[in-house]
């Protein structure tokens, strides 16, 4: 009930592809989802964040698509560039930010 | 956005001695604070809750007596880490989710982590 899922593990495109990550999760009392970005030796940065009464939230190059009968999410970026290749992580949650559960991440890699 | 620091960003200690990690929440009070222990191209593993004031509640399999929690204030939590040996070397975050003029927060903002290594 408390798993997020994400795939894939990792992921490899060339820049200005369109990567696009997926997550899924069970817990219907989930009603926030964030996603970050982790760069090597540093703490994860939030990226962008969803609620489930919107299916789409676009932020500069990046997109959260989302459908709640489905219980899935996806990051999507646009217009990839090296400096995106990071490890990705989504999240659920809800009771403001008390009971977070993180996906296992997705390491993203753009080539020049 | 909330910004949440950490000091020290790297420390390197030799077997048996203790470590303190401390994490500060700068523009906001952090009503609970999280510690997480993250090995080389793995996910967080999240150790312990604290909400300021009160015990921390640890994960299963993680030894209080061993990682000391402290929340003493809604801008400060430490980690100690007692007697480190070799295998309690990894890299150590902290997060922060809490209130800003009136406005409760969803998301946990991360600190930059510490990276521990215990020769």
């Amino acid at each position: 009930q408390q798993q997020v899922k994400q795939s894939p593990q990792s992921l490899i495109v060339q820049k200005g592809g369109i990567p696009i990550i997926n997550c899924a999760y069970e817990n219907t009392a989930f009603d926030y989802f964030p996603w970050y970005q982790q760069f090597p030796g540093k703490g994860p940065a939030l990226l962008i964040a969803i609620r489930p009464d919107v299916s789409e939230k676009k932020e500069g190059r990046f997109t959260i698509s989302f459908n709640k009968s489905a219980k899935q999410f996806s990051l999507h970026i646009m217009d990839s560039q090296p400096g995106d290749s990071a490890t990705y992580f989504c999240a659920a949650t809800h009771n403001y930010g008390q009971n977070f559960v993180f996906g296992p991440g997705t390491r993203l890699s753009v080539l020049p | 956005g909330a910004v949440v620091s950490q000091h020290p960003s790297w420390v390197i200690c030799k077997s048996g001695t203790s470590v303190k990690i401390e994490c500060r929440s700068l523009d906001f009070q952090a009503t609970t604070m999280f510690w997480y222990r993250q090995f080389p191209k793995q996910s967080l593993m999240l150790m312990a809750t604290s909400n300021e004031g009160s015990k921390a509640t640890y994960e299963q399999g993680v030894e209080k007596d061993k990682f000391l929690i402290n929340h003493a204030s809604l801008t400060l939590s430490t980690l100690t880490v007692t007697s480190a040996h070799p295998e309690d070397s990894s890299f150590y975050i902290c997060s922060a989710v809490g209130t800003s003029g009136g406005i409760s927060y969803n998301e946990q903002f991360f600190g930059p982590g510490t990276r521990l290594t215990v020769l």
